[in-house]
């Protein structure tokens, strides 16, 4: 079993539609990362939590450490979100553990 | 403030062939980190550089190497390099280790 795992790994919506990705760890972890990840392979960060709810524009993410899961939420997609979504969980050691990813693809 | 730059964006190698990949490290940061990311996958740790000095690092055998610079930059070796090494890399800078995180480009090797 993976340390993180995300779900769903494909997802397509319509334009205008609200999105949920969710991720589960199963370490413990000082930070979760959400992260962007366009075609051409650069990496954005969208936000890093360790508690909480944390929000950017039509981004929500959410973290519940006790269940060791946190959500990503997109209000009014756009086409322009689609890309590749990742969570990255940040251990005691230095290093970023990353699930597999969520390929969203929104659609006029 | 500028971000983190990886060179060359796009390689192309032989099997058996040695490769060196650049990172600079964004303005601030002290700590580098490097991924492999295999197609389809997410990235996985290679090493993390601190302050010059190897900082952790992944399951990957010993001809994946690397250095940082006194400017924080730094390289990634890979040595007799194989068809499953062909992959995109990431660097990633940050402070400390700790913190966020800021991503380059990506280079992508493909090895023939």
């Amino acid at each position: 079993k993976n340390e993180v795992e995300q779900s769903p790994q494909n997802l397509t919506a319509q334009e205008g539609e609200f999105i949920t990705i969710n991720c589960s760890y199963s370490v413990g972890i000082s930070a979760l990362h959400w992260l962007q990840q366009h075609p051409g392979g650069g990496i954005v960060s969208l936000f890093m939590l360790s508690s909480g709810k944390k929000k950017h524009g039509r981004l929500i993410a959410t973290i519940n450490i006790q269940e060791k899961h946190s959500s990503l939420h997109i209000t009014a997609s756009h086409p322009r979100d689609s890309a590749v979504y990742i969570c990255a969980v940040a251990g005691t050691a230095s290093k970023l553990t990353f699930g597999t990813g969520t390929r969203l693809q929104v659609t006029l | 403030e500028t971000g983190v730059t990886q060179s060359p964006t796009h390689l192309i190698k032989t099997r058996g062939q040695q490769v060196t990949l650049r990172c600079s490290s964004q303005s601030g940061h002290n700590t580098v980190s490097w991924y492999q990311q295999a197609l389809g996958q997410g990235p996985q740790f290679i090493f993390q550089y601190y302050r010059e000095e190897e900082n952790g690092r992944g399951n990957f055998p010993p001809r994946f190497s690397g250095l940082q610079f006194p400017n924080y930059s730094s390289e990634l070796n890979v040595n007799a390099l194989e068809l499953d090494d062909s992959a995109l890399y990431l660097c990633a800078s940050s402070f400390g280790g700790r913190g966020g995180y800021t991503f380059g480009s990506g280079t992508r090797l493909t090895v023939v």
